[in-house]
């Protein structure tokens, strides 16, 4: 089975600041890769699937990119409502594994 | 309103069984792939089964099968897992999710959850 590793686990940054989480896949995966936000308490919420495509009333500071083995989640500027974990998923086959997540706060 | 509503959930002894359901609402659920999604305590999420649209294709997490049997009814517009076997590592937060794209295993819309937990 596809493995997938984000990185960091944990990340703390400042309001305004741009963040990028990563996200390997063990094996190429096209551009199979979905973003989901997970806000606490709260249900997890599809941000950007097939790498780089915003799902529709997603704010326009985060973005996708990538392809392959390697992807990318950024938020241009950090706002305090981003606060969240952030999972990436592959999804073109099963099992659609996630990765472990990054948790985000506010520094 | 797209909507998915789980129930079902609950407090089972290990080596028990639970049905958890769905019920879809808001749009065409015949159409659509559906998935259970979980996430033990303070974890990850984790997949466990998906069924597509015409129930034609069905896939278990290698940590449930031979134990849960995910299901669905078109005409009532729901989804089922039946969980049997339980053992104390299903204790988790199941969540049903819509799939977004024929074949594959996006999700774009996830219900609130219901929580299974499986002590003695």
């Amino acid at each position: 089975d596809i493995q997938m590793t984000q990185s960091p686990s944990s990340l703390s940054a400042s309001v305004g600041d741009r963040v990028t989480i990563t996200c390997r896949a063990s094996q190429g995966i096209s551009n199979y890769l979905a973003w989901y936000q997970q806000k606490p308490g709260k249900v997890p919420k599809l941000l950007i699937y097939a790498a780089s495509t915003l799902q529709s009333g997603v704010p326009s500071r985060f973005s996708g990119s990538g392809s392959g083995t390697d992807f990318t989640l950024t938020i241009s500027s950090l706002q305090p409502e981003d606060v969240a974990t952030y999972y990436c998923q592959k999804y073109n086959s099963a099992p659609p594994t996630f990765g472990q997540g990054t948790r985000l706060e506010i520094k | 309103e797209v909507q998915l509503v789980e129930s079902g959930g609950g407090l089972v002894k290990p080596g028990g069984s639970l049905r958890l359901s769905c019920a879809a609402s808001g749009f065409t659920f015949s159409s659509y792939s559906m998935n259970w999604v979980r996430q033990a305590p303070g974890k990850g999420l984790e997949w466990v089964s998906s069924i597509s649209s015409s129930s034609s294709y069905i896939y278990y997490a290698d940590s449930v099968k031979g134990r849960f049997t995910i299901s669905r009814d078109n005409a009532k517009n729901s989804l089922y897992l039946q969980m049997n076997s339980l053992r104390a590592e299903d204790t988790a937060v199941y969540y049903c999710a819509r799939g977004f794209q024929r074949w594959k295993f996006g999700m774009d819309v996830w219900g609130q959850g219901t929580t299974v937990t499986v002590s003695s």
